[in-house]
């Protein structure tokens, strides 16, 4: 089953609204990855976070990695028209001894201008 | 620096056939995943090579496969096409692998009849 949940699936706000996405794991995450996937193109990377309870911002993008490394939140504030598009968390996990990158579904978001 | 390409960008094939796809990574990079995106799944991890060795492996049946070459070109190989099969596949690489800043290619669009 889906290890790495993320919701909402999608999020329609008008211009100049907030936006968040939330990203959630049973278990513990050695890292974090966000990416951005415009309509029609392919994920582009925005950021990686590590250390527990990290927080990086790009511009009017915030991120934040949880105490426990189990969740991962992205919010854009005051969003405009170029943000359009879905975002991808994806997190790192030990499966059967293994570290994979596990992708979320996406949070897709629409705005209206 | 060129970006990741991948070719055919589209490909439109029958049940039961085969398809290879191709992939060149960045110049300097070591490592090219595969991820497979569809509407329903999402983003779903296939494998992972670095030099030349599959280092990670998803949980997809053995019809897919790959290789990668000494210098970093990757390819990938589904045999026995299904419907399902019809899907965005999408190569990534970067300097050293997964743990780090991934550069997507714009994808071979698939589609199985």
């Amino acid at each position: 089953g889906q290890q790495v949940m993320q919701i909402p699936q999608y999020q329609h706000v008008q211009e100049g609204e907030d936006f968040t996405t939330y990203c959630n794991s049973s278990t513990t995450l050695s890292n974090i990855q966000w990416y951005k996937q415009r309509p029609g193109g392919h994920p582009v990377f925005l950021i990686q976070l590590v250390k527990s309870g990290e927080v990086k911002k790009q511009k009017r993008l915030t991120f934040q990695f949880g105490e426990a490394k189990k969740n991962s939140s992205l919010h854009i504030t005051a969003t405009q028209t170029t943000d359009v598009g879905t975002y991808f968390c994806a997190g790192r996990i030990i499966i059967q001894g293994a570290q994979k990158l596990v992708f979320g579904q996406g949070t897709r978001l629409t705005i209206n201008p | 620096k060129a970006g990741v390409t991948q070719t055919p960008r589209y490909l439109i094939k029958t049940r039961g056939q085969q398809v290879t796809l191709s992939c060149s990574p960045i110049s300097g990079h070591r490592s090219v995943s595969w991820y497979q995106q569809t509407p329903g799944q999402g983003l779903q991890f296939l494998f992972e090579y670095f030099s030349e060795t599959q280092r990670n492996k998803g949980n997809f049946p053995g019809r897919f496969s790959g290789r990668q070459f000494s210098n970093s070109r990757s390819e990938m190989n589904v045999s026995t096409l299904e419907l399902g099969d019809s899907a965005l596949y999408l190569c990534a690489s970067s300097f050293s692998g997964t743990n780090y800043e991934q550069y997507f290619g714009p994808g071979t669009r698939l589609t199985v009849t």
